[in-house]
């Protein structure tokens, strides 16, 4: 069975702390995402990687950034966290190869910033 | 722009009846494929079906289908014989096909909660 798993499923941090968000995918997929999902705006990307090392700014980058050491594991970091970054995080997998592949999501971080 | 659209922020449907979530899309890219995704109110996002811009038929998977319709840019899913199990947040998404998205990349719409009325 498909999985992906994220580090946390609440956190509460503290204005101006660093703040990483771990995911961890056990289906050997080349691409990893980060979305942040806000009311009434759905999901925004904000980086994704195609490969080992390999990242992409999404659409909202500002404020965070990745990094991509082993093809299982992709995480995000809040360099210095601000409450406009209180929001749910999810982090999806696919295989690169192939039209039809959807996104396989974790269950998503929800993150409080005091 | 690329962007999905969905104006139903909120809806209800009686148990057993069907239901139909509206989804509008803007892209010049020729090919993309657009899928359907639910979330219930645990969080994770479970994907439901796909259908390709160049695909002749309508998609089906089980009790949803897809009303796709190219020249309106729309690809409307329709819940058959709704059940209590329904209720949760579905959302659009599009994925442009082009070479500039080798990364398969979506773009998704702002969500419809549906809630199921036994």
């Amino acid at each position: 069975d498909v999985k992906v798993t994220q580090s946390s499923r609440y956190l509460v941090k503290r204005t101006g702390e660093k703040v990483f968000l771990e995911c961890v995918q056990d289906m050997d997929h080349e691409n990893m995402f980060w979305y942040r999902q806000d009311p009434g705006l759905g999901l925004r990307l904000i980086y994704f990687s195609y490969d080992v090392k390999m990242k992409e700014k999404g659409d909202i980058p500002e404020g965070y950034s990745v990094s991509r050491e082993k093809k299982e594991r992709f995480s995000l970091i809040l360099e210095s966290a601000s409450t406009n970054q209180t929001s749910m995080y999810l982090c999806a997998s696919r295989e690169a190869t192939g039209l039809r592949n959807e996104q396989f999501f974790g269950p998503g971080t929800r993150l409080t910033v005091l | 722009a690329q962007k999905i659209t969905q104006t139903q922020p909120g809806m209800f449907v009686q148990e057993k009846e069907a239901v139909t979530l509206d989804c509008t899309y803007d892209t010049s890219d020729p090919s993309y494929g657009l899928f359907w995704y639910k979330q219930p109110s645990s969080g994770e996002m479970i994907f439901l079906i796909y259908q390709g811009s160049y695909d002749q038929q309508n998609a089906t998977e089980g009790r949803y289908s897809l009303n796709f319709q190219k020249a309106r840019k729309s690809a409307n899913l329709v819940i058959s014989a709704s059940q209590l199990g329904d209720s949760a947040m579905y959302f659009c998404a599009m994925r442009p096909l082009g070479i500039y998205n080798q990364g398969g990349k979506l773009i998704f719409g702002q969500g419809t909660e549906l809630s199921v009325k036994p």
